[in-house]
């Protein structure tokens, strides 16, 4: 397809658990977005690359989270020891490139999410 | 830091009522801004967007400017229909996107 994609779209996994999301972006985007969304509120920013480095991960809540983007496409977000607080849809969001500078237009096309619950 | 605050919902409207959905923010330098809408069940949409000040950003009938003077870039639709109803975030960007919080908008027939 021509969108961004995400995988699993669900995913229920128990306390203390590994997990993986994996995001597909939109072929030819070099600038890729980490979201995490809790009921009811605005997405909350976790990470971003441009190409296959982080360029900013200011957004991950602690060290249990990590994400890699080997080839500058697909993304891995993983978060280990998971715990309740946890649970969430993660969001994927990619879009075309960045400025680099100060000023940034360029839209972001987001992905379904993943449903993550941990029991 | 960058901030944007958006009206809390839910909102509720009849039928061809006209919507306004307010937004402001708070932000150094002159950010680009945007309106994303989730329908129910859906992934986030770019709605609307507007990259400088006095631009007006429109699309499925929708319509916001970008207000410098008033740090705001309020959401209108003159006439809205049941499937409209949606959670609808404001969000500008200057290095990464920052988000309020949403609105939720509910049309009756």
């Amino acid at each position: 397809g021509a969108g961004v994609s995400q995988t699993p779209s669900n995913k229920v996994t128990e306390k203390g658990k590994y997990v993986e999301l994996r995001c597909d972006p939109i072929s030819g985007h070099t600038a890729l977005y980490w979201y995490r969304q809790s009921l009811g509120q605005g997405p909350e920013f976790l990470i971003y690359f441009q190409g296959t480095g982080a360029a900013d991960d200011s957004g991950l809540p602690n060290d249990r989270f990590f994400a890699v983007r080997p080839e500058g496409s697909v993304s891995t977000l993983k978060i280990q020891r998971t715990e309740r607080g946890d649970s969430a849809v993660y969001l994927c969001a990619s879009s075309l490139r960045t400025s680099g500078g100060t000023k940034n237009t360029d839209t972001q096309y987001f992905g379904p999410g993943t449903r993550l619950t941990v029991l | 830091g960058d901030s944007v605050t958006q009206m809390e919902g839910p909102v509720t409207l009849s039928e061809e009522a006209f919507l306004t959905i307010n937004c402001t923010y708070t932000a150094t330098g002159y950010p680009s801004l945007f309106w994303y809408v989730q329908y129910p069940g859906e992934g986030l949409q770019l709605l609307l967007k507007a990259t400088k000040a006095d631009d007006k950003g429109s699309n499925k009938g929708f319509e916001a400017t970008y207000r410098k003077e008033t740090t705001s870039f309020h959401l209108e639709k003159g006439s809205v229909q049941v499937s409209d109803s949606a959670v609808y975030f404001c969000a500008l960007i200057g290095y990464q996107l920052i988000w309020g919080a949403g609105t939720k908008l509910i049309i009756k027939p």
